[in-house]
């Protein structure tokens, strides 16, 4: 089946610096993968939508200068969280597709990282 | 604000119990609903996509069956099993703006006892 890896799992760091999460599937070509976050007991939400190889749709709300994704090639995606700051530690998932963004694709979801920010 | 609730929002069953929840989201713009089950530290692992009104999908023990006309899903898993034991989230993907998202619910968790 597709598998999706995250590194890290588990990332504490102090505020101010950038922390960088990689996303990467590891046995099919994602044409797009996805960046969600989910707070406490809260649903996971959508931070933004990438393509191979062009820029990222971020949703409403979302800094596109605070969280900078890329996705460089078709197995691989980042997301920078720069200047992090506490309210910034939350548990970061990302999802990949090879169906795009069709409503009827499966997503295939990494194991997300928990970023603590002192 | 879309809004999609899932109850309950947790679950304690015995071990051969037969259980369900629900899964409700906006009809509108409706376009697929997919199911993801979530053990605690695996990755979610997609469960069903479905489309069609009164659809019904079925996998070993967990069945779902879709209303896109009143906006609900129900999973239903027969005998639970302790390894049935995660948290199962449901997102609807509906068309808003220029292109549509999954809006997933804050999930039901399951805990199966032996």
């Amino acid at each position: 089946g597709a598998v999706v890896s995250q590194h890290p799992s588990r990332v504490i760091c102090k505020s101010g610096t950038s922390v960088k999460i990689e996303c990467r599937s590891l046995d099919f070509q994602a044409t797009t993968m996805f960046w969600y976050r989910q707070f406490p007991k809260q649903s996971l939400m959508l931070m933004a939508t990438s393509n191979e190889g062009s820029k990222a749709t971020y949703e409403q709300g979302v800094e596109k200068d605070k969280f900078l994704i890329n996705h460089a090639s078709l197995t691989l995606s980042t997301l920078t969280v720069t200047s992090a700051h506490p309210e910034d530690s939350s548990f970061y998932i990302c999802s990949a597709s090879s169906h795009g963004t069709s409503g009827s694709g499966e997503q295939f979801f990494g194991p997300g990282t928990r970023l603590t920010v002192l | 604000i879309l809004n999609v609730e899932q109850s309950p929002q947790s679950l304690h069953v015995q071990e051969g119990d037969s259980t369900n929840f629900t899964c409700s989201f906006p009809s509108s713009n409706f376009y697929a609903l997919h199911w993801y089950r979530w053990e605690t530290a695996k990755n979610p692992e997609a469960l069903f996509v479905m489309t069609l009104n009164g659809d019904e999908k079925k996998k070993g023990r967990i069945s779902a069956t879709l209303n896109t006309k009143e906006g609900y899903s129900y999973l239903y898993i027969k005998g639970s099993q302790p390894e049935d034991s995660a948290t199962y989230l449901c997102a609807p993907y509906l068309y808003g703006g220029s292109q549509g998202n999954l809006i997933f619910g804050k999930g039901t968790k399951l805990s199966v006892k032996p």
